[in-house]
């Protein structure tokens, strides 16, 4: 079955950096596209980051351009958030989550998240 | 950014009743839209896509409708495991946006 793993999240200072980690399985991880998506405590949904299957397309929220880099790994499905000069508000659940294979950018199965704390 | 409005924030519905949720676009979107429902604790759960296809293994109680701007999520006969949060989503347009959601509880 389909599962998706998120690690790396927990406590970080203000401008400090994270990488998180989504480990897949259940799937064949190359023909996907993959996306980040965030949840702020008490807060709704906030999609982050998206990458094709191949690397290409990539697209980010206005929120996290020039901070946050997503990438993939195909031979170790696994797909990756590298965040920098984090800050307070970018404190949330983020989730792995994978699209279809149409391509269209919703998405099927999510992870179970990960929490990232930014505090001083 | 295409701004997604749901209405009414909270939900008030007695078991077995039904519940119409409503989430409106900044602009067309034509049928691009997902909703979602999330439960405390818990990951998203994809339930329509394309405006009124139901994914796969959801309840024929969930239906979706609408297109251009104006989107509704129907749930016929809620069951307990139905009170929920619940997000729309549009694809249509770059950044991806959700709407705020709807929290549907028990009256």
């Amino acid at each position: 079955q389909v599962q998706l793993v998120e690690s790396g999240g927990g406590l970080v200072k203000p401008d400090g950096s994270l990488r998180l980690s989504c480990a897949v399985s259940g799937f064949n991880f190359s023909d996907y596209y993959m996306g980040w998506v965030r949840q702020a405590p008490g807060k709704g949904l906030e999609w982050v980051s998206y990458i094709g299957s191949r690397n290409i397309p990539i697209y980010y929220a206005d929120s996290v351009r020039g901070r946050f880099t997503i990438s993939r790994d195909n031979a170790k499905n696994s797909l990756y958030l590298q965040m920098n000069s984090l800050r307070v508000d970018d404190t949330a659940v983020y989730y792995c989550a994978r699209t279809v294979i149409s391509r269209a950018p919703y998405f099927e199965f999510w992870g179970q998240g990960t929490l990232v704390t930014v505090s001083s | 950014e295409t701004l997604m409005t749901q209405s009414p924030a909270t939900l008030s519905v007695s078991p077995g009743e039904g519940a119409s949720l409503s989430c409106r676009a900044s602009q067309s979107v034509s049928n691009t839209l997902a909703w979602y429902q999330q439960k405390p604790g818990q990951a998203p759960r994809l339930l329509i896509y394309d405006a009124s296809t139901r994914a796969t293994g959801i309840p024929a109680r969930f239906s979706g409708s609408g297109s251009g701007t104006e989107f509704t999520l129907t749930i016929t006969s809620l069951q307990s495991e139905d009170f929920a949060f619940y997000y729309c989503q549009q694809y249509s347009h770059w950044p991806l946006t959700f709407g705020g959601g709807t929290r549907v509880e028990i009256k």
